[in-house]
């Protein structure tokens, strides 16, 4: 089956700290990978995707890299800010799926000042 | 352009009563998803459309659970009867197509607490 895997959270950094959110996946296919965002109080909106292996997807500073010998999309930010702080999902989408997507459990972020 | 729009954003109810929820898709965009948020289950997909056309409702989770897209600008979730195990977010998502690399827009989501 498609499943997405990320680490535990919660992850606590100071501001300026650099940032890794690990996922990986396993899929039937040649899945697309994304991470999503959700602020509090707020829906999923998409942070970055990449289609096809060895593409870097970037974003607001955010970056993951796809990478199919480790099944692996990991998140990194060089620099984190507390506006940063939110909850990440990982996320996947095959065609044998249905196109829809497959979501991690997600990592809560807080960055503090 | 407006996004997603849920309603209504908080719903409180007691069991037994039925419970509809709303979605209106960005204009333009062919497929909505239904999703449900829950601490234990995470992010599930209930059901979505395609051109108004359920495509997989294997996710909905039994049959009090329905959903409808009468036009290319609404969708409904009706629960009926609510049971205090359906209190999740429930969130409306809505894409250009249902493609593998499409990018999925999610509303604010309605926060159902049933009682």
């Amino acid at each position: 089956g498609n499943s997405v895997t990320q680490m535990e959270g919660p992850v606590t950094l100071s501001e300026e700290a650099f940032l890794t959110i690990n996922c990986t996946y396993t899929a039937t296919g040649y899945p697309s990978l994304f991470w999503y965002v959700q602020y509090p109080g707020e829906g999923l909106q998409l942070l970055l995707k990449a289609t096809k292996a060895d593409d870097k997807g970037s974003n607001k500073g955010f970056e993951a890299t796809y990478r199919k010998e480790t099944t692996s999309f990991h998140l990194e930010k060089g620099s984190v800010q507390v506006s940063d702080s939110a909850v990440y999902f990982c996320a996947l989408s095959v065609q044998n799926s249905g196109y829809a997507l497959n979501f991690g459990k997600g990592t809560s972020l807080l960055v503090t000042p | 352009d407006a996004g997603v729009i849920q309603s209504p954003r908080h719903e409180v109810t007691e069991m037994g009563q039925e419970v509809t929820l709303r979605c209106k898709p960005i204009s333009g965009h062919n497929s909505l998803f239904w999703y449900r948020q829950t601490m234990m289950r995470g992010l599930e997909l209930l059901i979505y459309f395609n051109n108004n056309v359920p495509i997989d409702d294997s996710g909905m989770p039994e049959d009090r659970f329905s959903a409808k897209m009468p036009n290319a600008s609404f969708s409904t979730l009706k629960i009926q009867p609510s049971e205090p195990r359906d209190s999740a977010v429930y969130f409306c998502a809505s894409s250009l197509g249902v493609w593998q690399t499409e990018t999925q827009y999610f509303g604010p989501g309605t926060r159902l607490l049933v009682l």
